[in-house]
């Protein structure tokens, strides 16, 4: 089964300042990994997306995130924040899409709040 | 870019009452959709996988019959909460496969997009 961890359930930070939200993942199989953003009662925007390749991803709005194999982990990162940038993150996995569908399976999110 | 539709957006209803949601795919098939249901503050738990003229997967735990899935077209995914009560308010969420890529909005085989939501309140 695959599963995946956020370590930090919410990530005060400054404006301007750079930020790191942590995702592990689990997975007894090859899987794809996500980043999507959810803003207070819409649905979700992908962020950005790994299914090979190079390791460091580069998304929308600025975001990045590098897959590492070794420590099963899919950081992202924005190297300076802004106030729009306040929401909740879900990392996800998912498997490939001849494997049930390729269905997603989310992290428990983490709330990024930035602060003036 | 490609839109998936949800409707309602909004309902509330009696307990009792059943209700449907439905999910729409307007710039391209898709032969699997997943429905996702999200408490306030939690994250999206996935209910089942949604099957073009099949069966919908439902996840351990899951009650299929009390959480209806019905996909009969490549375009349109639906999802009825039987006898609802106030336990089943939450938000629901849609997403769809695309299952060919389409020329329009460049959309490619096997890409993911998500429905905005349908928030479900049973009084």
């Amino acid at each position: 089964a695959q599963s995946v961890t956020q370590l930090d359930s919410q990530v005060p930070v400054f404006e301007e300042a750079p930020v790191e939200l942590r995702c592990n993942y689990s997975s007894s199989v090859s899987v794809y990994l996500f980043w999507y953003v959810q803003y207070p009662n819409q649905g979700l925007q992908l962020l950005l997306k790994y299914l090979s390749g190079s390791t460091l991803v580069k998304g929308i709005n600025g975001f990045e995130a590098e897959f590492n194999k070794s420590q099963t982990s899919f950081h992202l990162r924005k190297p300076s924040v802004h106030i729009s940038d306040t929401a909740e993150y879900f990392c996800a996995v998912s498997l490939p899409i001849y494997n049930q569908g390729g269905k997603l399976i989310f992290g428990q999110g983490t709330e990024l709040s930035v602060k003036p | 870019g490609a839109v998936v539709s949800q409707h309602p957006s909004r309902v509330i209803c009696k307990s009792g009452t059943s209700v449907k949601i439905e999910c729409r795919s307007l710039d391209f098939q898709a032969t699997t959709m997943f429905w996702y249901r999200q408490f306030p503050k939690q994250s999206l738990m996935l209910m089942a996988t949604s099957n073009e003229g099949s069966k919908a997967t439902y996840e351990q735990g899951v009650e299929k019959d009390k959480f209806l899935i019905n996909h009969a077209s490549l375009t349109l995914s639906t999802l009825t909460v039987t006898s609802a009560h106030p336990e089943d308010s939450s938000f629901y969420i849609c997403s769809a496969r695309a299952s060919a890529p389409t020329d329009r909005f460049g959309v490619r085989a096997g890409e993911l997009f998500f429905g905005e939501g349908s928030r479900l309140t049973v009084l």
